[in-house]
C-alpha cells in the first residue's frame, strides 16, 4: 500500500527567507517521488523528481528535495523565497514500475509575505 | 505551442445534461490521464490510457466515459451530470506508463453543475 502525507496545509514565509515544505511517504515498492507546483487557475508543473538515482534532487526555480529512506521523507526546500513562489505544492508518490498507483498528497499552500 | 491543451476552459451546465471535455497533447507521449480536483484541491486519478487502451479505471461512476480516438487525444464524456461532478478536471500525459515518468498537465476545465 502507498500513501503520502503533506504535513502542513499552509506555510507562510517572508520574501528572501528559506522555504521548507514537508512530505512523508509510505510505499511497499521502490517509489518514485515528485513535487509539482500549481499556480492559481493553472495546471500542475513538475518541480523535481526522485527515481532511485541521487538522493539530493535539484529542480527548477532553485528548489531541491532530499530523499531520506530511513525517515521516509522527501521534503522540498528553497534557500530564498520569491513572491512568484506563492502557489499550491503537491508531493506525489508512484511505485517505480507503474503510474497506475499514483497518489497525490493533499497539497501545501505557500504564501510569501513582502 | 501548448503541450497539453483542454477545451473548454470553463463549462457551466445544469443537472441531468451530458457534456464532453476534449484533451490533446502534441508531445508524442503514449500515455494520457484524466484527473479530478475537488474544491479542497485534492487530486485523484480517474482514467489512464496507454496507446489508446484503457489501463486504469478507478472507482468512477460509469456516467463518465473516456474515449481515445488516437494517441494524441483523450476525451471525457459525462452523462446525466450531478451537482457532485462540479470540480476542475485535468488532462495529463506522460512518455509511458512507468511510475518514473513525469506527467505534463493541461490547464484544466472548471465544470460547474447547477
Amino acid at each position: 500500500a502507498q500513501s503520502v502525507t503533506q504535513l502542513d496545509s499552509h506555510v507562510s514565509v517572508s520574501e528572501g527567507t528559506p522555504v521548507l515544505l514537508r512530505c512523508n511517504y509510505s510505499s511497499s515498492y521502490s517509489p518514485s517521488l515528485f513535487w509539482y507546483v500549481q499556480h492559481p487557475n493553472k495546471g500542475l508543473q513538475l518541480l523535481l523528481k526522485y527515481t532511485s538515482a541521487a538522493t539530493l534532487v535539484k529542480g527548477i526555480n532553485g528548489f531541491e528535495a532530499e530523499f531520506k529512506k530511513s525517515e521516509t521523507s522527501f521534503h522540498l526546500t528553497k534557500p530564498s523565497a520569491h513572491m512568484s513562489d506563492a502557489a499550491e505544492y503537491f508531493c506525489v508518490v508512484t511505485p517505480g514500475s507503474s503510474a497506475s498507483k499514483i497518489i497525490f498528497g493533499s497539497g501545501t499552500r505557500l504564501s510569501i509575505r513582502p | 505551442d501548448t503541450a497539453v491543451s483542454q477545451t473548454p476552459k470553463y463549462l457551466v451546465t445544469q443537472m441531468g445534461n451530458d457534456k464532453s471535455i476534449k484533451c490533446e497533447q502534441n508531445l508524442g507521449h503514449d500515455t494520457m490521464y484524466w484527473y479530478k480536483q475537488d474544491s479542497k484541491k485534492f487530486l485523484k486519478i480517474m482514467f489512464s490510457y496507454n496507446n489508446k487502451e484503457l489501463i486504469i479505471n478507478e472507482t468512477v461512476p460509469n456516467r463518465f466515459s473516456p474515449k481515445s480516438p488516437d494517441k494524441a487525444h483523450l476525451n471525457l464524456h459525462i452523462n446525466s451530470l450531478e451537482l457532485g461532478d462540479s470540480a476542475v478536471y485535468f488532462c495529463a500525459s506522460s512518455l509511458g506508463l512507468a511510475g518514473s515518468y513525469e506527467q505534463y498537465f493541461g490547464p484544466g476545465t472548471r465544470l460547474t453543475v447547477t
